[in-house]
């Protein structure tokens, strides 16, 4: 079955230094998502993402946060300038044809850690 | 936004007991309610779901109401098994935006 993959699985990071996190979504499908996890709290959602540009967005996701599809099969995550409390599990997921017509599938997640 | 709330935040049941798991939300234009279970080190696996247009859903030992005028559905386990404790999320979409639970823990004794 196809799934969705993420790396890396673990990323240590210094305070103030910028992060790339990567996804490659299913193939086929159409719209891309981030959440994040604080660990041991409930998953958080960061932004959506059709049509090579931003559908939704929480308001976690400032102005430090960017998202990008450079190319037919990566999503990327891009924290600009990271900060103690952006440690978290961030997992990517994708749809087939938004998410009330076909649901969520989700990677096993980058853990980042900032020191 | 959307708000959902769960409860409880940790469930122990003996197994082969009933499991219920219990959310509201606040948008009523929020129309299709997934169900993950996400297991330790992994990300959150789709279990079941119910659009705005049914009560009711089943799948073998998993089933899901829904009250719309009320803004409750449910997660309902039967004849639990140690390998379905994990932390189950309830979720609420709307648009593009899909919101989750603060999980429940789910402990199925032996």
């Amino acid at each position: 079955e196809p799934e969705v993959t993420q790396t890396p699985s673990h990323q240590v990071t210094q305070m103030g230094q910028e992060v790339i996190l990567r996804c490659v979504p299913i193939s086929n499908h159409l719209y891309f998502y981030w959440y994040r996890q604080i660990l041991g709290q409930k998953v958080e959602f960061l932004v959506s993402f059709y049509n090579n540009e931003i559908s939704e967005k929480s308001e976690i996701f400032d102005d430090q946060f960017s998202v990008e599809r450079p190319d037919g099969s990566n999503f990327t995550l891009k924290i600009r300038s990271t900060k103690l409390e952006d440690s978290a599990m961030y997992f990517c997921a994708s749809s087939g044809q938004g998410a009330y017509n076909s649901p969520l599938h989700f990677g096993n997640g980058t853990r980042l850690t900032v020191t | 936004g959307e708000n959902v709330e769960q409860h409880p935040s940790t469930l122990s049941v003996q197994e082969g007991d009933s499991a219920v798991i219990k959310c509201t939300y606040s948008d009523s234009a929020s129309n299709y309610f997934p169900w993950y279970k996400q297991e330790l080190g992994k990300g959150p696996q789709l279990i079941i779901d119910i659009r705005s247009n049914v009560g009711e859903k089943k799948d073998q030992r998993i089933a899901v109401t829904l009250n719309k005028t009320a803004k409750h559905f449910s997660l309902h386990i039967t004849e639990t098994q140690p390998e379905d404790s994990a932390v189950y999320f309830c979720a609420a979409h709307n648009n593009n935006d899909m919101r989750f639970g603060a999980g429940t823990r789910l402990t199925v004794k032996p």
